[in-house]
């Protein structure tokens, strides 16, 4: 079946880059786009960036100057760096796959948990 | 790109029909048959339960329907169950090639 599993630091200092990645399993990188979703605590799901397995890719204009989204066919994986974080960019971290053929984000991953703290 | 609007929180008794706005403009959700809503209890990942404004992915009971006028699209959840208490979002692709999500409403079964 398809999985989606985030991995990548828990704790990120302020000023510093987060980075995450999302590996994907049971289900071809093509046809879809590959987004990264987050919900800060407390607070509603905020849409960050998805990338096609073209290398494509499409951002949120409010975090477009810290973010870049990745690919790596090979490896059935896509990533996300953030850079510049504070604690704002406190938040559990989602990655989901947009359907091939519809628009809706049909598979998503557990979701991890990025604290940016000293 | 501005947020959809959506009711901070609903409720119903078990059995009463619930409904959930989402307004957003004419260059997101009035401009595109691309709104989809999402289910997420605390602590869970979200679950898509309509994509396309009124269509239901398979395992979802059909007690679930959406729909769309204008710039405001709705989720409709007839026969409430308590296991439906979970907050809600909404969701559109946009005239810029990104997603909007709304401000989440929460879902009370009383």
């Amino acid at each position: 079946q398809v999985q989606l599993q985030e991995s990548g630091p828990g704790l990120v200092k302020p000023s510093e880059t987060l980075s995450l990645t999302c590996a994907v399993s049971g289900v071809s990188f093509t046809s879809s786009s590959w987004n990264w979703i987050r919900r800060p605590p407390g607070k509603a799901l905020e849409w960050i960036g998805y990338i096609y397995d073209s290398g494509s890719t499409h951002y949120n204009p409010s975090l477009r100057s810290r973010v870049t989204i990745s690919v790596d066919t090979s490896k059935n994986q896509f990533s996300l760096k953030l850079s510049s974080v504070t604690a704002a960019d406190t938040a559990v971290y989602y990655c989901a796959r947009k359907g091939a053929y519809n628009y809706g984000f049909d598979y998503w991953g557990q979701g991890t948990l990025v604290t940016v703290s000293s | 790109q501005s947020a959809l609007t959506q009711p901070p929180s609903v409720s119903g008794s078990p059995g009463q029909s619930v409904t959930i706005s989402c307004t957003g403009t004419s260059s997101d959700v009035g401009n595109y048959n691309r709104v989809s809503w999402y289910q997420q209890p605390p602590s869970t990942a979200p679950k898509l339960m309509i994509y396309e404004v009124s269509n239901r992915p398979s395992g979802v009971p059909d007690r679930f329907s959406g729909s769309k006028s204008g710039n405001t699209a709705s989720l409709t959840i007839s026969g409430l169950q308590a296991e439906d208490e979970a907050d809600y979002y909404c969701s559109s692709y946009t005239s810029s090639s990104t997603w909007v999500f709304g401000g989440g409403t929460k879902l009370t079964v009383l």
